[in-house]
């Protein structure tokens, strides 16, 4: 059974970098596709971005700000936001890929809230 | 990007009734070198990450009672729940993955009559 497990900071001050940290466990992070997703408080959901062992996309709105990595030894990766301001407060949620990459998200982790503000 | 739009954004339903939510795209998300719609659908509930329900706009996810299903094409969907429980009380989105950025729907939100 794929698992996966949000953590980081919940709280990041304006034009400072959110980085969050998923650690997967039940599946090698090589041999699948990763993706990022927020949700704000009470609103609806939004893919940041994926990245698999060869490739990585982001959505254009935030793609000029933001970066994911891998760190394959401790099967994890990593979300990097820069420059955040309060329209950045989201609960964070990493997920897994459909089956060879397809984009639809079949295991999910629970989620961290991240609050930006002074 | 292609634009998700749901209805209506919540519904109440007795126990035992369908339950119905319809999801429109701005552009098909048919693609026909495969015959396949990119289009799946999800429910969330409070203080819950959101569960894979549906893919390819009719493919139950393993696990997913019979009485969601998913119908079709082109533009238009739905989800169907033909016998609403009380566990079903949730949130419904539908997302598209034909097109980057892969975009979902506003939810709908469904509850007890």
């Amino acid at each position: 059974q794929v698992q996966l497990q949000e953590s980081g900071p919940g709280l990041v001050k304006p034009s400072e970098t959110l980085s969050l940290t998923c650690t997967v466990s039940g599946a090698s992070i090589i041999n699948y596709y990763w993706s990022w997703i927020r949700q704000p408080p009470g609103k609806g959901l939004e893919v940041i971005g994926y990245f698999s062992y060869r490739s990585t996309n982001y959505n254009p709105s935030l793609k000029s700000r933001v970066s994911i990595s891998a760190d394959t030894s401790n099967n994890q990766f990593s979300l990097h936001l820069r420059s955040v301001t309060a329209a950045d407060t989201a609960l964070y949620y990493c997920a897994k890929l459909g089956a060879l990459g397809l984009g639809y998200f079949d295991y999910w982790g629970r989620g961290t809230l991240v609050t930006v503000s002074a | 990007d292609i634009v998700m739009t749901q209805s209506p954004d919540s519904l109440a339903v007795s126990l035992g009734e369908r339950a119905t939510i319809n999801c429109t795209s701005s552009q098909s998300i048919f693609y026909s070198s495969n015959n396949k719609n990119y289009l799946a659908w999800y429910q969330q509930k409070p203080g819950q990450p959101p569960r894979l329900l549906i893919y390819w706009a009719s493919s139950r996810e393993s696990g997913v009672p019979a009485r969601f299903s998913g119908g079709g094409s082109g533009t238009d969907f739905t989800l169907t729940i033909s016998s609403l429980q009380a566990e079903d009380v949730a949130g419904y989105y539908c997302q598209q993955y034909l097109s980057l950025p892969w975009t979902f729907g506003q939810g709908t939100k469904v509850d007890i009559k």
